[in-house]
Parts: structure tokens; C-alpha cells; sequence
């Protein structure tokens, strides 16, 4: 089974540009989750998604956000980018049946790298 | 609100010592641990996790932790390391029974197993 398969591994952008990063989940996964990875502030929740809807928001600007489609993959979009956006954009994904829960094993993805110049 | 606190950021052991990093949360109602490893150049994977039940819960590659609710500990070990346990780990918790993912993760441990 493919696993968490995130586009583009790379990324280059300059300040006040916008980005869309993507997401496949595991085949059959409903949920897709994002996190950015940095040295200072580690792992921090920006947002999941479940069938479609946006299920729980981290503490994270307005510039941040995200979608989910029919096909549970999903994208997240950061506008006006700024220096300390730049991160490890990590998705995540679960919920293979059912309502999904909170004791359901999140599958990561190997990450976008955002560097904003 | 929920954090996790991983006391330890950089640890270095050599092949064959044991192994144990703390873990502590702060949450006044039940949560669900997760400890997470990512081994360089590799996606961050789960190593165990804890809901409910026995509170020594075995992981992958000889993993194990002990969840202690009086101290809201989740603390990581293994007997004996090898140098290709060589990886960061993380802590993570989420609120039981929510509907939702969300994971709250500590900074990190960085363990590097020297031959």
C-alpha cells in the first residue's frame, strides 16, 4: 500500500508570494492532517480535515489554509509569505473507517521544505 | 491547554547502554501518548502507543513505556541500544475521546548512539 505522498518535496519562494503544497493520504484514509516542523518552535498542529470539512484549527494566522477534496487529498495554501514561514510542511493521514478517532494511528508523509528568501 | 515536555533535547549513548527519555503532559483530563521517531532522511513513524489498559505498552524495535498518570508521564525505553536507534524522538498526546487528530508534540530528543 502507498504510503503519505506529499508535493513538491522543495520549495523556493521570496516574500509576499503564496504557496499551495499537496497531499495524498493512504488509499481509504478520510483524515489529513498538517503540521510545520521547525528547529525553534518543533511540531505545530495547523489544521485537519475529515470528508471534506475542517475538523480542528491550530493557533496558526489567517494566511494559513487548507482543503480537503472528494478524494480526501488535500492542499494547504500560505498567502503573503513571510521569513519564518519557512518549515517542514508535514501532512499526516488516518481514519480508515468509521468516524475516525482520536486513537487512530496517524501515517506522516515525508514533507514539503518551504524555504521563503 | 495541552503540552508535553521532553526534558532531555540532545542525548548521546554508547552501543549496548540503555536507553530512557522522559516525557511529561499537562492536561487535566485523559489523554492518549504517542511516542514518534524520525530516523534521518525518513518520515516521522509511530513507535507505540498508549490508550488504555496495561500502562507498560511495547512498541516497535524493542521499545517500550510506562505510563505513570500520578506523574503524567510517558517515558520512553530500551534496554540496549544500537547505533541505528540513532534518531529524534517525539512525545506527542491528543485528547481522548475528541474528535479529532490533533497531536501536541514536545521539541524532541535527539539520541545519537555511538558505535
Amino acid at each position: 500500500k502507498a504510503g503519505v505522498t506529499q508535493t513538491p518535496r522543495y520549495l523556493i519562494k521570496t516574500r509576499g508570494q503564496q504557496v499551495t503544497l499537496s497531499c495524498s493520504p493512504i488509499s481509504g484514509h478520510r483524515s489529513v492532517s498538517w503540521y510545520q516542523q521547525t528547529p525553534g518552535q518543533g511540531l505545530q498542529f495547523l489544521f485537519e480535515y475529515f470528508s471534506e470539512t475542517q475538523r480542528n484549527k491550530g493557533n496558526f494566522p489567517g494566511r494559513f489554509s487548507g482543503r480537503q477534496f472528494s478524494n480526501s487529498r488535500s492542499e494547504m495554501n500560505v498567502s503573503t509569505l513571510e521569513l519564518g514561514d519557512s518549515a517542514l510542511y508535514l501532512c499526516a493521514s488516518s481514519a480508515p473507517r468509521g468516524g475516525g478517532s482520536s486513537t487512530d494511528t496517524q501515517y506522516f508523509g515525508p514533507g514539503t521544505r518551504l524555504t521563503v528568501l | 491547554a495541552q503540552s508535553v515536555s521532553q526534558h532531555n533535547h540532545h542525548v548521546i549513548l554508547s552501543e549496548a547502554a540503555s536507553l530512557e527519555l522522559g516525557c511529561n503532559y499537562s492536561y487535566g483530563g485523559t489523554v492518549n501518548l504517542f511516542w514518534y521517531v524520525q530516523y534521518p532522511g525518513q518520515h516521522l513513524q509511530l513507535l507505540l502507543k498508549y490508550f488504555s489498559g496495561d500502562p507498560l505498552v511495547k512498541g516497535i524495535k524493542g521499545f517500550e513505556a510506562e505510563f505513570i498518570k500520578s506523574k503524567f508521564s510517558f517515558n520512553l525505553r530500551k534496554p540496549s541500544v544500537q547505533w541505528s536507534d540513532t534518531a529524534e524522538y517525539f512525545c506527542a498526546v491528543n485528547v481522548r475521546g475528541g474528535a479529532t487528530n490533533k497531536l501536541i508534540f514536545g521539541t524532541g530528543t535527539l539520541l545519537a548512539v555511538q558505535p
